[in-house]
């Protein structure tokens, strides 16, 4: 069973315009959500986090909210440029489990930017 | 630099031979993992490691076994019980925190013919 869900496998924008990539998720305990971005053969990299006690995190063009009463989280991207085309994966994690709490991953989403 | 090395990046077997993948991190990360990455699979866990000389299984564990006898060091091995190895490989690390950020290495590609 899924725990962490983004249901849209794909998406494609143009440059300039905004992303938005969703991610919900199941699990109730989850209470540290992150945001990873993967070009291919390469590993993904950390861009942004979020935890529970916040509603919104910015970082440049980067913006992710969290919608706990929905268990929804997105992320905006804007403007989206050609080198934001990638997979991104949401991850989160239960931290009251303890040191080190496995983050749980997406499945991904390929955002394609056109020029 | 500091980073997480991972070696060889691709790497091609005949079925039945088991083949070990390396992984090793010189950022003083108490913890390292190791994730297999499929088509429309996302990532999903195999084996993990809180300190050293301790590893527990992840999600999917079945066919593959690790060590870690150094903290700078997490080799995965595919032993030929694994099904399915055809995959991309990531091994991560990360420091004893509640925040669960994740730095990871640049991947191994095994392909079993």
């Amino acid at each position: 069973d899924q725990q962490v869900k983004q249901n849209s496998p794909s998406l494609s924008v143009q440059e300039g315009r905004i992303s938005i990539l969703n991610c919900d998720y199941t699990n109730s305990m989850f209470d540290y959500f992150l945001w990873y971005k993967k070009y291919p053969a390469e590993g993904p990299t950390f861009l942004i986090s979020i935890s529970s006690i916040k509603d919104k995190n910015e970082d440049g063009r980067f913006t992710v909210f969290l919608n706990k009463s929905a268990k929804h989280l997105s992320l905006h991207i804007v403007p989206s440029q050609p080198g934001d085309s990638a997979v991104y994966f949401c991850a989160a994690s239960a931290t009251s489990g303890g040191a080190n709490s496995k983050l749980t991953f997406g499945k991904g989403i390929t955002l394609s930017v056109r020029p | 630099d500091g980073g997480i090395t991972q070696s060889p990046k691709y790497l091609f077997r005949k079925e039945g031979q088991n083949v070990t993948l390396s992984c090793e991190q010189n950022l003083n990360h108490d913890a390292m993992y190791w994730y297999r990455q499929d088509p429309g699979q996302g990532l999903r866990l195999i084996y993990y490691s809180q300190i050293v000389n301790d590893f527990q299984k992840g999600d999917i564990a079945e066919g593959y076994s690790v060590s870690r006898e150094k903290k700078e060091s997490f080799p995965l091995t595919v032993t030929s019980a694994q099904k399915n190895p055809t995959a991309f490989y990531l091994c991560a690390s990360s420091v004893n925190t509640n925040t669960g950020e994740l730095f990871f290495g640049e991947g191994s590609r095994l392909t079993v013919l």
